[in-house]
């Protein structure tokens, strides 16, 4: 069982939509949590970390739940824009970070 | 702030032959970068953690002859891939750690090597 899992998608979401994916981990240990956003042959974009209770910004919206071991993304009014790989990623007390797959997101017009 | 270049950006280059990437912190000091790989429709592979003035931690199935790692200030980081083959066609991709800061990592741009 990998670290850190993610639904690989695509979710296939009309413009304007909410869409929410969740992304588990498995070390209880873990200390810090992100979403990254990476576009297709880019580097990876640190989207916002994830705070214990949780945080906002703009239309999206992140989430930690220890006791259930995932964090969550949330996207309202989706943007034609917002078509990309999400990936969450988190860490321990040694700064590496641990990836998950990433979740592939398609905004249709 | 916290800006990372990476050069070159795209190389082909001939088997057998050794590539260089360069990774600098422009705007920010980094006492750790990491060095990953992604090859099309994967996930980010890291294949190793520099720190400054010390030796590489390489992960496990990644050979530190074969992509030697320098460190040697605290704003550049390089991987110079050795004899490449085909195989190691991929995207490469550093990030670097601000010091002092949280967990967070930011990504260099990215380098697209080719074998041919």
């Amino acid at each position: 069982r990998k670290e850190v899992e993610q639904d690989p998608g695509p979710f296939n979401v009309p413009e304007g939509a909410t869409v929410a994916f969740n992304c588990t981990y498995s070390n209880s240990a873990s200390q810090s949590f992100f979403w990254y956003r990476q576009d297709c042959r880019k580097e990876p974009k640190l989207l916002m970390s994830v705070y214990s209770s949780g945080n906002e910004d703009g239309r999206f919206t992140a989430q930690l739940n220890r006791a259930s071991q995932y964090i969550s993304l949330l996207i309202r009014d989706s943007k034609l824009s917002d078509s990309a790989t999400y990936l969450c990623a988190v860490s321990h007390s040694n700064y590496q970070l641990i990836w998950g797959a990433g979740t592939k997101l398609i905004i249709k017009p | 702030g916290a800006v990372v270049s990476q050069h070159p950006s795209w190389v082909i280059c001939k088997s057998g032959t050794s590539v260089k990437i360069e990774c600098r912190s422009l705007d920010f000091q980094a006492t750790t970068m990491f060095w990953y790989r992604q090859f099309p429709k994967q996930s980010l592979m890291l294949m190793a953690t520099s720190n400054e003035g010390s030796k590489a931690t390489y992960e496990q199935g990644v050979e530190k002859d074969k992509f030697l790692i320098n460190h040697a200030s605290l704003t550049l980081s390089t991987l110079t891939v050795t004899s490449a083959h085909p195989e190691d066609s991929s995207f490469y991709i550093c990030s670097a750690r601000q010091s002092g800061a949280i967990n967070e990592q930011f990504f260099g741009p990215g380098t697209r090597l080719t074998v041919l």
